[in-house]
Parts: C-alpha cells; structure tokens; sequence
C-alpha cells in the first residue's frame, strides 16, 4: 500500500440522481477526512472520522450527504439527490495520531451534476 | 473557528528567482501549520510544515517561516525549478484532540524556463 486511494476518479451524473464515493487509507492510519475543493479554492472540510467513529461534521454537509466508515478501514461518502452545485473535486486524506497530525491525500474523484 | 487567508493568489516568476508565499490565520490557538503543493489531477501532497515552538524551518531549497505574534507564516522557495509550477497551500490547525486543518485558498505559482 502506497498510499490514499479513491474510486472512482471522475464520475459525471445527472442531476437528482445519487452517487457513492470510496476511499481505501494508508492500512495503519485510524483517522480519515473527506474534504471537497471546488475551482481556485483551498480544501473545505466535511467529516472525518477516527476509527470506525464520525467525530465532526461540517454544516457544509447538508442531509444530502452522509458518510461511513465501517470496521475503521475504507469510508465511503454518498451524496442524494445531487444538485449542479455538488460539483466538484472530493478529497480523502488520512493520518495517524500518536505520531503526528500530517495529512496524506488521495488523487480525489471529480464528480461532475449535469 | 479558524480563518485562513492567502497571497498571492498567482505568482509567476523565471526560473531561478525566488518565491514568497503568505498567510494569516486568525486563531490564537493554532500551533501547526502545514504547506501543501498540488500538481494538475493530484491531490495535495505535504511539503513542509512548521510548529509553533519554531520559528523558521528549511529542507533544501523550500523554507517556512513564522511569526506567531502577527500571526502569519510564510513558504519561501528559492532557486525555481519549472517543476515547481503547482498550487501551494497553506493551512493551519491545533493537533491533540479534534483536529480538522484550515486551508488557504491557493496560490498559483508559474515558474518560466
């Protein structure tokens, strides 16, 4: 395992239909983030969570959106109802806590509401 | 909760030239500040981070600098390379606890052969 991996990398859908995002982690790290990063801005966060627990939630994350992590290993993110301003680039990063806080990110998955 | 702003938004410099990068962050209480370099189709990937015992950190030719009393912290990259062409950055945050970073919004940074 040589990194953060998600599925898939580009998803294109039409508008109230729903979609799954997947992330695998670096195997030993217990923390995972979900953030969203639209055109020329930085990172938004939306939920993370340590171990199999979601600890925050952004109130970015409308009743639309909800994730999981099941037996603290890969997370998936499901949006509803996807709206044209769900567009964007979803980001999974994970990290170890114990040793240090450094984030490593996935390559993302384009999602893209026609 | 924490505000993270950033400068410039586009930088374009020759190749050789230096780079400056800088962001302000409005809570107190952080005390780690990461940078992160994004190349086209990738996620961010860590370049450097400074914590705020310190108040200037190098690893070759990227350095960071910090001012908590201002509360703002620079990336300094020296000697340009056309593959340092990516977007830049910075964010901060308080580790131990819940620990959620803050991002700034970019900087574009175009390096000319």
């Amino acid at each position: 395992d040589t990194g953060v991996s998600q599925d898939p990398r580009h998803k294109i859908t039409k508008r109230g239909q729903n979609v799954t995002f997947r992330c695998d982690p670096i195997s030993e790290h217990n923390r995972l983030y979900w953030y969203r990063q639209t055109l020329g801005q930085g990172p938004e966060f939306l939920t993370y969570f340590q171990n199999e627990a979601q600890l925050e939630k952004s109130r970015l994350l409308s009743d639309r959106f909800s994730a999981e992590r099941p037996k603290g290993s890969f997370s998936t993110l499901e949006i509803q109802r996807t709206e044209q301003g769900d567009s964007a680039m979803y980001l999974c990063a994970s990290s170890y806590t114990g040793t240090n806080e450094k984030l490593f990110f996935g390559s993302g998955t384009q999602l893209s509401v026609l | 909760g924490e505000n993270v702003e950033q400068h410039p938004s586009t930088l374009s410099v020759q190749e050789g030239d230096s780079a400056v990068i800088k962001c302000t962050y409005s809570d107190s209480a952080s005390n780690y500040f990461p940078w992160y370099k994004q190349e086209l189709g990738k996620g961010p990937q860590l370049i450097i981070d400074i914590r705020s015992n310190v108040g200037e950190k190098k690893d070759q030719r990227i350095a960071v600098t910090l001012n908590k009393t201002a509360k703002h912290f620079s990336l300094h990259i020296t000697e340009t390379q056309p593959e340092d062409s990516a977007v830049y950055f910075c964010a901060a945050g308080s580790p131990g606890g819940s620990y959620i970073p803050t991002f700034g919004r970019g900087t574009s940074l175009i390096v000319h052969p």
